[in-house]
């Protein structure tokens, strides 16, 4: 079936250094897209989001990037910070309305 | 404002045995998620619920898995009997409408089976 997934399941950055973490969507009727931050113990919390009539979109040290042409979404982190290691999902709003989530990647900042 | 509760945080139960969650919403949201997190997969869905309506069950394993909203607020999701593989964290989420708002999570209930 339609699913999102990511391309690695870990990512180690030095702190201070900027992040790139991608994600790769099959569902092209996807119109909604959204970032999650999910730290050891809690539930996901969001981190930011775009729609299909966007290609990019930015928040407080956050950007996300689509590309719908070959159904790739990014989240760049800049000036990452210690707080920032996490897992990070991509999820996908579909027709359902319930989100369809990739498997994550693991985010560990270097001091 | 207060954030999703849910009850327990944790719950360790021998296979064939039975077990519910609880989810307290945010206050206001009438949509409410329960996904289910294995360790090292992303959450999926299993129900969403319209104030207390079932929109969308299609992934819940009905022949165990049950769940309802009879107040249009809290919601309770139960396992009977369980099995080994429904080891894995039981997220509540709500959000304001179904318009693709955004979902607020729960802290889940991780629940053990041996």
């Amino acid at each position: 079936g339609e699913s999102v997934g990511l391309h690695l399941p870990t990512l180690s950055v030095q702190e201070g250094d900027n992040s790139i973490i991608n994600c790769a969507y099959s569902n092209s009727a996807s119109d909604y897209f959204i970032w999650y931050k999910q730290e050891s113990g809690k539930g996901p919390q969001f981190i930011i989001d775009i729609r299909s009539n966007m290609d990019k979109r930015q928040g407080q040290r956050v950007t996300v990037l689509l590309n719908k042409t070959v159904k790739h979404l990014s989240l760049q982190i800049a000036a990452t910070q210690p707080g920032d290691s996490a897992v990070y999902f991509c999820a996908e709003g579909g027709g359902a309305d319930g989100l369809t989530f990739g498997k994550g990647t693991h985010l560990i900042i270097q001091p | 404002e207060a954030g999703v509760a849910q009850s327990p945080r944790y719950k360790i139960i021998e296979k064939r045995q039975s077990v519910a969650f609880w989810c307290n919403p945010i206050s206001g949201h009438a949509t409410l998620y329960w996904y289910q997190q294995i360790l090292g997969q992303g959450p999926k869905l299993l129900i969403q619920f319209q104030n207390n309506g079932v929109v969308d069950d299609s992934q819940l394993p009905k022949d165990r898995f049950s769940a309802e909203r009879l107040k249009g607020v809290d919601s309770t999701l139960k396992i009977q009997p369980a099995k080994l593989e429904d080891s894995a964290v039981y997220l509540c989420a709500s959000s304001v409408s179904r318009e693709r708002d955004e979902q607020y999570f729960g802290p889940g209930t991780r629940l053990t089976v041996t």
